[in-house]
C-alpha cells in the first residue's frame, strides 16, 4: 500500500530564515505531487504540482519554490520567511492529475 | 465567482441522525467530484469520490451527484460524534489539472 510522510511535523521559524519541508511517497512509482497551504480558517490552497523528477508548476506567485530531486520526493523550499507564509503545508500524491489525491500528515509551521 | 461553494457551518446533529452536507460548483463541465474528511489539527482525508449523476454509497456515507443543478451532497447515517470534523468538497475543473477545494463545513454530532 502506498504511504505518504512529510517532516517535520512541527515548526517555528522567524521571519527572514530559510526553509525546507520536505515530502516523500511509498509504494508507488511515478506518482503526480502536490504542495498545498491551508491558512487558519480558510481553504487549501494550491502552491505547487509535479509530474514527475524536475517538473514544477506554479499555481500561485510566492516566495516559496518547490523541486523533486527524485521519483517520489517532494520539497517545499523558501530562502527567507515571511509573517504570512505561517500555516498548514500539506503534501499530497495521485495517480494522476485527474485522480483523486491522497494526502500526507501535514508540517504546521509558525513563522514570528 | 467560487468554483465550490460550502456552507461554512456549523451543523449540529444528534447521535444517530442523517447529517447532510451540500456543495455547489460554477463550472458544468467538471467531471470527478470528491469528499473528504478533516479532524481539527489533521489533513483531510478522502471518504468518496463521485463520477456520475445518482448516488453512491460506501457504507454509512452517501455520495449524491446532480449535475444539471451543479450540487454534489454528502449524506451520513446514522451520525456518531466520531464524525464531527470538518468535511471538505472537491472537483476537477473542466480543462485544469488539479482539484479545487471548498473552504469546507464544520460537522458536530451531538452526543
Amino acid at each position: 500500500s502506498q504511504t505518504i510522510h512529510q517532516w517535520p511535523a512541527t515548526l517555528v521559524q522567524p521571519v527572514g530564515s530559510p526553509l525546507s519541508l520536505e515530502c516523500t511517497v511509498e509504494g508507488t512509482s511515478n506518482p503526480n505531487l502536490y504542495w498545498y497551504r491551508q491558512a487558519a480558517g480558510r481553504g487549501l490552497q494550491l502552491l505547487f504540482y509535479s509530474v514527475g523528477i524536475g517538473q514544477i508548476s506554479s499555481e500561485v506567485p510566492q516566495n516559496l519554490s518547490a523541486s523533486r530531486p527524485q521519483d517520489r520526493q517532494f520539497i517545499l523550499s523558501s530562502k527567507k520567511l515571511l509573517l504570512s507564509d505561517s500555516g498548514f503545508y500539506l503534501c499530497a500524491w495521485s495517480v494522476t492529475l485527474y485522480n483523486e489525491q491522497f494526502f500526507g500528515p501535514g508540517t504546521r509551521l509558525t513563522v514570528l | 465567482q467560487k468554483e465550490v461553494e460550502q456552507n461554512s457551518g456549523p451543523l449540529s446533529v444528534p447521535e444517530g441522525a442523517i447529517a447532510s452536507l451540500n456543495c455547489t460548483y460554477s463550472d458544468r463541465g467538471s467531471q470527478s467530484f470528491f469528499w473528504y474528511r478533516q479532524y481539527s489539527g489533521k489533513s483531510p482525508e478522502l471518504i468518496m469520490s463521485i463520477y456520475s449523476n445518482g448516488d453512491k454509497e460506501d457504507g454509512r456515507f452517501t455520495a449524491q451527484l446532480n449535475k444539471a443543478s451543479q450540487y454534489v451532497s454528502l449524506l451520513i447515517r446514522d451520525s456518531q460524534p466520531s464524525d464531527s470534523a470538518t468535511y471538505l468538497c472537491a472537483l476537477l475543473l473542466t480543462g485544469a489539472n488539479n482539484l479545487f477545494f471548498g473552504t469546507g463545513t464544520r460537522l458536530t454530532v451531538i452526543p
